[in-house]
């Protein structure tokens, strides 16, 4: 199947620095990429949707200008959580999609992001 | 309002019994449903779409339109079949909506 890589797995930041999460995908064009957030012991809940080229459309809740998504490429999108706090500490997982893979998405192994 | 249930958060069995986790779904158009598993330290992944009506792993699920239901079944379990459950459900724009999950224990 196709895959798709995140970087970093894991990122320990202090109070008020912003991060950047990766989301690549390494053997297909990822048309759109979708990114969630899952808290512990909770189910992923979509942030945002990406498509390549174009402005990141969020869902309703979600802070566009805290969580900064760009996908400027056809094989990576980027989020960025700035001026980070301890309640943005959550496990971060991309997925993606492409023409050719008939609507079946495929996720990355998700970036764990603990703020202190 | 688009909504996946998972009523059951932990669903604990003995190894070769039968698993049913369950899944309801709201959608008020046709929906496009799923079954993800995520084993220990891994990533999501398929296990199988509702469109494929195949059996993956010996796992099988049947869309139940007038029951609004897509329960995901495996006559034996496995103590390998441990792990975390998603039913999700897809929209026409390929957002998925995932349930709270359900985890599966097969117990020895």
């Amino acid at each position: 199947g196709a895959v798709v890589s995140q970087h970093p797995s894991w990122v320990i930041c202090k109070s008020g620095t912003s991060v950047k999460i990766e989301c690549r995908s390494l053997d297909f064009q990822a048309t759109t990429m979708f990114w969630y957030r899952q808290f512990p012991k909770q189910s992923l809940m979509l942030m945002a949707t990406s498509n390549e080229g174009s402005k990141a459309t969020y869902e309703q809740g979600v802070e566009k200008d805290k969580f900064l998504i760009n996908h400027a490429s056809l094989t990576l999108s980027t989020l960025t959580v700035t001026s980070a706090h301890p309640e943005d500490s959550s496990f971060y997982i991309c997925s993606a999609t492409g023409t050719e893979l008939t609507g079946e998405l495929f996720f990355g192994e998700g970036s764990r992001l603990t703020v202190l | 309002a688009q909504r996946v249930t998972q009523p059951e958060k932990l669903l604990s069995v003995f190894k070769g019994a039968p698993v049913e986790l369950k899944c309801n779904y709201s959608y008020s158009g046709s929906p496009e449903l799923f079954w993800y598993v995520q084993y220990s330290r891994q990533r999501l992944q398929l296990l199988l779409r509702h469109i494929s009506r195949e059996s993956i792993k010996g796992f099988t699920a049947d869309l139940n339109k007038g029951e609004t239901s897509f329960h995901l079944k495996k006559p034996f379990a496995q103590e390998e079949d441990s792990a975390m459950y998603y039913c999700a459900l897809m929209d026409s724009s390929y957002k998925l909506i995932f349930g709270s999950g359900t985890r599966l224990l097969v117990r020895p």
